[in-house]
């Protein structure tokens, strides 16, 4: 069985452009969740996605944007490009989004220049 | 505000003794713990929960420890191999919330020698 699978896995923009980020959940998973991993810090909640409908978002400017498309995968924009939102992405996915724990792909590694 | 805390950066432990990693919360309404590890270059994988109502969880080589009293949990790897060697991150999940919206520590890299 697949695990989940995000594209793509290095992603170099300049300032001010807009970054997509695509995840696609383990088969059969409804709730897709959004992390980042900024360099020296824990992984922070950034947006949760469940039957197409975003649930929740963290502390994050609303140019973290995304969506979660009919078949379950989701994509994650970021707009006007700073240097501080050079991080590591990370998508997870659960079963349902109230009592199974959650699965993370490997990550995309967003580079702003 | 860091409600999740591992206040230790690295550990390094001898194969074959005990690793102890900690972790610290000030949240109340967390009520379900968790463990994941992470290599490099790949996304954190599950180790080890625990919920609020039990004080240990075992699963083979590693123990949950959880001291609700003192907002305080505990990893115990026994015995530590070399292929444990990676960063481990607690997580927290509040109560009546999805256990994929977590608040993690900033994770603790565990080196074991041979």
């Amino acid at each position: 069985e697949a695990g989940v699978t995000q594209s793509p896995t290095h992603l170099i923009k300049t300032r001010g452009q807009q970054a997509t980020l695509r995840c696609s959940p383990i088969s059969g998973h409804t709730s897709v969740y959004w992390y980042q991993q900024a360099l020296g810090l824990g992984l922070q909640f950034l947006l949760w996605y469940d039957e197409g409908e975003e649930r929740n978002r963290g502390n994050f400017p609303p140019r973290f944007s995304g969506r979660q498309f009919p078949n379950y995968s989701s994509e994650l924009n970021v707009n006007a490009l700073e240097l501080e939102d050079s991080a590591l992405y990370l998508c997870a996915s659960s079963l349902t989004s109230m009592n199974t724990e959650a699965f993370f792909g490997q990550g995309t590694r967003l580079t702003v220049v | 505000d860091q409600q999740v805390k591992q206040n230790s950066p690295s550990l390094s432990v001898q194969e074959g003794r005990i690793s102890i990693l900690n972790c610290d919360y000030t949240n109340s309404m967390f009520d379900y713990f968790l463990w994941y590890k992470k290599y490099p270059a790949e996304g954190p994988t599950f180790l080890i929960s625990i919920s609020s109502i039990k004080d240990k969880n075992e699963d083979g080589r590693f123990t949950v420890f959880l001291n609700k009293s003192a907002k305080h949990l505990s990893l115990h790897i026994v015995p530590s191999q070399p292929g444990d060697s990676a960063v481990y991150f607690c997580a927290a999940k509040a109560g009546g919330t999805s256990y994929g919206k977590l608040t993690f520590g900033q994770g603790t890299i565990l080196t074991v020698h041979p």
